[in-house]
């Protein structure tokens, strides 16, 4: 069993919809962090969180420490939102990650 | 499946000498993998981008003769941090690119790095 996983594996939404991205890991953490990939590899850090919610313009990130799972929500979604997304979480010792929610977002 | 495994995942060496991590795709081939570095409270940043059987592309800022990193085969990438310092002290992850099946990127558990 992985430490993280998250759900769905793949998601495809129209321009506009509302998109959700779930969390959960099994270990105590220090925070989590939700992380974009892009093709190229080079990763953004979109939210660190250890407790209760961020915003971001059209992101919101929430985090429940006691349930040990969060959430990644892209409102009004756009195309160039398109990316995977992936939850990290930081044990103070070690990271661990989730496999990834590759997002197409479609005009 | 998809799994990266990181070795060593702690290192202390002393500064000057050369460090080496590897990263291996344990059950799928990954023509390309990247390296990353990460400081304290702070995100990962890349470092490189490594592909199989060709030199590694590195970003800007990055050393490339401090930092050599060798992808000679289909499972592993190898990143040697050379002469090192106490400010290389950091906490290095590689992941691996899944071309085929689960598309994405499958991350290793990563190497901390202590210089003294």
């Amino acid at each position: 069993k992985n430490e993280v996983e998250q759900s769905p594996q793949n998601l495809t939404a129209q321009e506009g919809e509302f998109i959700t991205i779930n969390c959960s890991y099994s270990v105590g953490i220090s925070a989590l962090h939700w992380l974009q990939q892009h093709p190229g590899g080079g990763i953004v850090s979109l939210f660190m969180l250890s407790s209760g919610k961020k915003k971001h313009g059209r992101l919101i990130a929430t985090i429940n420490i006691q349930e040990k799972h969060s959430s990644l929500h892209i409102t009004a979604s756009h195309p160039r939102d398109s990316a995977v997304y992936i939850c990290a979480v930081d044990t103070g010792n070690q990271f661990y990650f989730g496999t990834g929610t590759s997002l197409t977002v479609i005009p | 499946g998809a799994v990266v495994s990181q070795h060593p995942s702690r290192v202390i060496c002393k500064s000057g000498t050369s460090v080496k991590i590897e990263c291996r795709s344990l059950d799928f081939q990954a023509t390309t993998m990247f390296w990353y570095r990460q400081f304290p409270k702070q995100s990962l940043m890349l470092m490189a981008t490594s592909n199989e059987g060709s030199k590694a592309t590195y970003e800007q800022g990055v050393e490339k003769d401090k930092f050599l990193i060798n992808h000679a085969s289909l499972t592993l990438s190898t990143l040697t941090v050379t002469s090192a310092h106490p400010e290389d002290s950091s906490f290095y992850i590689c992941s691996a690119a899944r071309e085929t099946g689960l598309r994405g990127y499958t991350f290793g558990s990563g190497t901390r790095l202590t210089v003294v």
